[in-house]
């Protein structure tokens, strides 16, 4: 069964720094690309950032550039993003996702985590 | 980026069809795939994808749902509705980075 587990949320002050791990099993995590997806209170669905298999190739929507980096390890089957800089805008539940479609980077999400959430605030 | 358009809500009664559309403010087909998925969201819980690639439905989700359409204008089906399909309804595209999700349509009880 493909679980993907999140932690690391919190209440964080803004400008401060906070780090997101998604632990994934029931499958071969190197195999699969993997994406960070954010739902503000209430709002919809954003797409965060992705990285292909090996973590070689990084995407990240333009309000995060700078901010954010996603990475992976592929031993700990591990996805990361490092969030710095936060905003008051950022202030959302996280989940990591994936999908098995065809692409090297899964462009549907197949599998969602349950969502962690981070709150930025002073 | 990509905009997607969706009917903030839409009440329907039990046992009829559901109509729910989403449009794109630019084509989202390529190569005769169409990059537009449909996921369901209830309160408290993770997204959950319904339909990919315009209208293949995901294993295990039951045949009562259905996606159409092409170019700019789609469409999420839900015939019969069932009390257990009242939730949030979004339309995704992966045409073009960045990845846009619609503003999401919330399916409501008559």
């Amino acid at each position: 069964e493909v679980q993907l587990v999140e932690s690391g949320g919190g209440l964080v002050q803004p400008g401060r720094s906070l780090k997101l791990s998604c632990a994934a099993s029931g499958f071969t995590f190197s195999h699969y690309g993997m994406h960070w997806i954010r739902q503000a209170p209430t709002k919809g669905l954003e797409w965060v950032a992705s990285i292909s298999p090996s973590g070689g190739s990084t995407y990240y929507r333009d309000s995060v550039k700078g901010r954010f980096t996603i990475s992976r390890d592929n031993a700990k089957s591990t996805l990361y993003l490092q969030m710095d800089s936060l905003r008051s805008e950022d202030t959302a539940t996280y989940y990591c996702a994936t999908g098995f479609g065809p692409a090297i980077i899964p462009y549907y999400f197949d599998y969602w985590g349950q969502g962690v959430m981070v709150a930025v605030s002073s | 980026d990509i905009v997607l358009t969706q009917s903030p809500a839409l009440a329907v009664s039990l046992e009829q069809r559901a109509t729910i559309s989403c449009r794109t403010s630019q084509n989202v087909d390529k190569y005769g795939i169409s990059y537009m998925h449909w996921y369901q969201q209830k309160p408290g819980q993770r997204p959950k994808l319904l339909i990919y690639e315009g209208s293949n439905l995901v294993s295990g989700i039951p045949a009562r749902f259905s996606g159409s359409g092409s170019g700019t204008d789609f469409t999420l089906t839900i015939d019969p509705v069932e009390a257990d399909d009242i939730a949030t309804y979004y339309c995704q595209q992966s045409k073009d980075n960045p990845y846009t999700f619609g503003a999401g349509t919330k399916l409501e009880l008559k």
